[in-house]
């Protein structure tokens, strides 16, 4: 079955302990995207991958970093995570960056609760 | 950059009530426009999309979809809803460059 996972789906952590959100997707996808969710502000991006090796920063990515070393994977990384990154995070993928009319196909979502 | 409004936060309709969900976007070059879906703990599914030619949409679960180009509209349509639509919907809008913007969300609620 095609899709986009995410692990993990629930994450309760304290301020500052680094932590690692992966995002798998097993469609051949060479874009792949990292968003957040918040209430009353839909989704923002905050990283996004071209293809393997090129990683670009979306609106909002102070406090991430991305990696994208194989075509299948896309981790999300927090560095030393803060209260203000709770939130509810979506990786999408899409075939191929500069086709407007591709679809994106978004995970499952991983909860992040930052004490 | 492209920006995307939907002004109702929150709608609430009775079973068999008809929808319809705003969305204004702001750019002026050619875009692509879409409708997600997010079921309560759900990711977000593709309800439908826009690229060209009829600008009247048709997408799965009987929603459609309807671009008026001099409106910078996208407004989303039901005519008949079901209490199993109770999700938040998303509007979502792609210029040339390929930078996806979504709207914040509108949240619907209906009753049985």
């Amino acid at each position: 079955e095609a899709q986009v996972t995410q692990n993990p789906r629930y994450l309760i952590t304290v301020t500052g302990k680094k932590l690692t959100v992966t995002c798998s997707q097993n469609m051949n996808h060479e874009y792949m995207s990292w968003y957040r969710q918040d209430p009353g502000l839909g989704l923002r991006q905050i990283y996004y991958s071209m293809n393997v090796e090129v990683t670009d920063k979306g609106d909002v990515p102070e406090g991430y970093k991305v990696s994208r070393k194989e075509k299948r994977n896309f981790p999300l990384i927090l560095e030393s995570p803060s209260p203000n990154q709770t939130s509810l995070y979506f990786c999408a993928s899409q075939k191929r960056w500069g086709e407007p009319q591709e679809t994106q196909y978004f995970g499952p979502g991983t909860r992040l609760l930052v004490l | 950059a492209q920006s995307v409004s939907q002004h109702n936060h929150h709608v609430i309709l009775s079973e068999a009530a008809s929808l319809e969900l705003g969305c204004n976007y702001s750019y002026g070059g050619t875009v692509n426009l879409f409708w997600y879906v997010q079921y309560p703990g759900q990711h977000l599914q593709l309800l439908l999309k826009y690229f060209s030619g009829d600008p009247l949409v048709k997408g799965i679960k009987g929603f459609e979809a309807e671009f008026i180009k001099s409106k910078f509209s996208f407004n989303l349509r039901k005519p008949s809803v079901q209490w199993s639509d109770t999700a938040e919907y998303f509007c979502a809008v792609k210029a040339n460059n390929n930078d996806m913007r979504f709207g914040a969300g509108t949240r619907l609620t209906v009753k049985p």
